[in-house]
């Protein structure tokens, strides 16, 4: 199957600084990316819809200024979290689908866990 | 209401029994189907994909979607060690649409 690599897999960042996270398709163009966030023990909960070349789509509830999506290219999206808080501690999860499979199939990253102390 | 609800868990089975995971959903438009299984700090991986009603069946995994009842299994045959993970169902509208989530079934299976 596709390869979706996201970088870091483990971030600890002091409170008020900013994160990048980077999430990667490696094999295939992806024109929609998707970030989820996961607390301990729960479901995915999607963030919000990553657009190549236009403005993400966030879900009820996001804050689209702490949470900065950049999808710049066909195969990289970003998630900025900034001025974090210990309340932003997840762990954050990309996904993308290869526009060239005809399902709905949706390959996902590693994940990445955030600590903010 | 939640769209799709799944026990949580935890399911401790033994190695070699039939492990039965469901989810129930509440939208009559959720059209494909899909489990995904997730290690421990590790992003999901989809297990299993089925399109309306009817069976599915890979190896040891069986996928099954009753839609008159709103309610999707995961059967797993021959459990190994390796299959505990938690198992999460998921739902779309339509292709390309937005994945529902269950909330994860903990599986542990127990040599």
């Amino acid at each position: 199957g596709a390869v979706v690599s996201q970088h870091p897999s483990r971030v600890i960042c002091k409170s008020g600084t900013s994160v990048k996270i980077e999430c990667r398709s490696l094999d295939f163009q992806a024109t929609t990316m998707f970030w989820y966030r996961q607390f301990p023990k729960q479901s995915l909960m999607l963030m919000a819809t990553s657009n190549e070349g236009s403005k993400a789509t966030y879900e009820q509830g996001v804050e689209k200024d702490k949470f900065l999506i950049n999808h710049a290219s066909l195969t990289l999206s970003t998630l900025t979290v900034t001025s974090a808080h210990p309340e932003d501690s997840s762990f954050y999860i990309c996904s993308a689908r290869d526009p060239t499979f005809a399902s709905t199939e949706a390959f996902f990253g590693q994940g990445t866990r955030l600590t903010v102390v | 209401q939640k769209e799709v609800e799944q026990d949580p868990g935890p399911l401790s089975v033994p190695e070699g029994a039939i492990v039965s995971l469901n989810c129930t959903y509440s939208n009559s438009a959720f059209q494909y189907f899909m489990w995904y299984r997730q290690y421990s700090r590790k992003g999901p991986e989809l297990l299993m994909y089925t399109y309306s009603s009817g069976n599915k069946e890979d190896g040891r995994f069986t996928a099954q979607v009753d839609k008159s009842s709103k309610y999707i299994s995961l059967f797993i045959r021959d459990s190994q060690p390796s299959d505990s993970a938690t198992y999460l169902c998921a739902m779309t509208v339509n292709q390309g649409g937005k994945l529902i989530f269950g909330q994860g079934t903990e599986l542990s299976v127990k040599p």
